[in-house]
């Protein structure tokens, strides 16, 4: 069955540290890959995503992830993060179907 | 600009009655539409999935069922909620194969 794990389920960094959310997924077809931010009693936004080209995209706030297809995974990356970015974090995978496959969600906590 | 609405945003309910959430897109057309239900510190469950008028695709066998009478409504019915439908409830929609966009969510407490 087509999975998506999130290694990390919570992960405290202090302000301006680096950080990385890890997203491995199992497939033997072409995806499409996403990050997804939640912040608390909110829905779901879009961070950023993967359909093709670049492997490596970028979001508006300085997040980015890298496909490496032979490692399968989508790791999400940031130099220096803020208190603002203190949230959960969902990888997913699309089988270009209808149907989008979730993370069980990464809390980032940033600390002061 | 595409905008997804639901309502209500809180509910508390008692167990035993019944349920309904809605949810509307705007701004278009016969889109993919999703329920996903979130429970306290735990990832999203896809509950049902809706690629047009009347079909509903239901993923999980539960106490819940779904509805869509009209292109960009999509309906979340319970006839007896139980204490474990407590959770955090997100519409979303998508085109197909895509990038999916969620609703700001319904809380419900079942008490």
């Amino acid at each position: 069955a087509q999975s998506v794990t999130q290694l990390d389920s919570q992960v405290p960094v202090f302000e301006e540290a680096p950080v990385e959310l890890r997203c491995n997924y199992s497939s033997s077809v072409s995806v499409y890959l996403f990050w997804y931010v939640q912040y608390p009693n909110q829905g779901l936004q879009l961070l950023l995503k993967y359909l093709s080209g670049s492997t490596l995209v970028e979001s508006i706030n300085g997040f980015e992830a890298e496909f490496n297809k032979s490692q399968t995974s989508f790791h999400l990356r940031k130099p220096s993060v803020h208190i603002s970015d203190t949230a959960e974090y969902f990888c997913a995978v699309s089988y270009r179907g209808f149907k989008t496959i979730f993370g069980a969600g990464t809390r980032l906590f940033v600390k002061a | 600009s595409q905008t997804i609405h639901q309502w209500p945003a809180t509910l508390v309910q008692p167990v035993g009655s019944p349920l309904s959430l809605e949810c509307t897109v705007e701004g278009t057309s016969n889109p993919n539409l999703y329920w996903y239900r979130q429970a306290a510190g735990r990832g999203l469950q896809l509950l049902f999935y809706s690629v047009g008028i009347g079909q509903i695709s239901s993923e999980v066998p539960q106490n819940l069922s779904a509805s869509r009478p009209q292109d960009r409504q999509f309906i979340l019915s319970s006839k007896k909620l139980l204490l474990s439908d407590s959770g955090f409830y997100l519409c979303a929609w998508s085109p197909e194969g895509d990038t999916q966009y969620f609703g700001p969510g319904t809380r419900l407490t079942v008490l």
